[in-house]
């Protein structure tokens, strides 16, 4: 497996656009989590789905963010409309329930700045 | 509210120094608790420790849980430039499901 995935690799989008960031799992995992990686808060989580439903999105800091999972290998997540303060690096992870190893894969991320 | 906080925040030692890095937590329904290594990419998987006293091992690194206490720390003998990281520190919760808190991580520094 290629492992998670993740595109764009680094986007640089103007105040007030929509963006949005793409997560493909490594198959057969049944959990993925959206993370946001800044060197003020590290590694924050935002939402997380288990086979393709949310299960909480607490850590979504805004109304501005929405993330969805059609199916069991694509998620994104939006932002729209975007603000400077959204500029992150945002990680998508994917694990497996096997109640022995479950640790977290993660994607490469994508590096977003909002000018 | 859950929380992972790992200390130091930063670290520099010398190549051949023996490092120690430190994570405890405040969490409900703790499962298990995870250590990365994050270089300028993914975070890359390290450990996973469930019991307490059971010291995990891997070529230069080792990691120990004290769920009693809630900490956990994580060794480097011998530390090499390539050590040169930030490590996270992770516990996996579950109530039902599962998810992963982070702490903010500790930044090493490796000097030749």
């Amino acid at each position: 497996d290629a492992g998670v995935i993740q595109s764009p690799r680094h986007e640089v989008t103007e105040m007030g656009q929509e963006v949005t960031l793409r997560c493909k799992p490594i198959s057969g995992h049944d959990y993925l989590f959206w993370y946001r990686q800044t060197m003020m808060r590290g590694l924050e989580l935002l939402i997380y789905f288990n086979n393709n439903v949310p299960i909480d999105d607490s850590g979504m800091p805004e109304d501005r963010f929405s993330a969805k999972m059609p199916n069991a290998s694509f998620s994104t997540l939006k932002i729209q409309p975007s603000e400077p303060r959204d500029s992150a690096v945002y990680f998508c992870a994917s694990s497996s329930w096997t109640g022995l190893n479950t640790e977290a894969f993660f994607g490469q991320g994508t590096r977003l700045t909002v000018v | 509210e859950d929380k992972v906080v790992q200390s130091p925040l930063s670290l520099v030692v010398h190549e051949g120094d023996t490092v120690t890095l430190n994570c405890s937590y405040e969490v409900t329904n703790f499962r298990s608790l995870l250590w990365y290594k994050q270089e300028k990419k993914a975070p890359t998987f390290l450990f996973m420790l469930t019991s307490s006293g059971i010291e995990k091992k891997s070529g230069r690194l080792s990691s120990i849980l004290d769920k009693k206490e809630l900490f956990s720390i994580l060794n480097i003998t011998a530390t090499q430039t390539g050590d040169s990281a930030v490590y996270l520190c992770a516990v996996e919760v579950t109530s039902g499901t599962y998810k992963y808190i982070f702490g903010t991580g500790t930044r090493l520094k490796v000097l030749a």
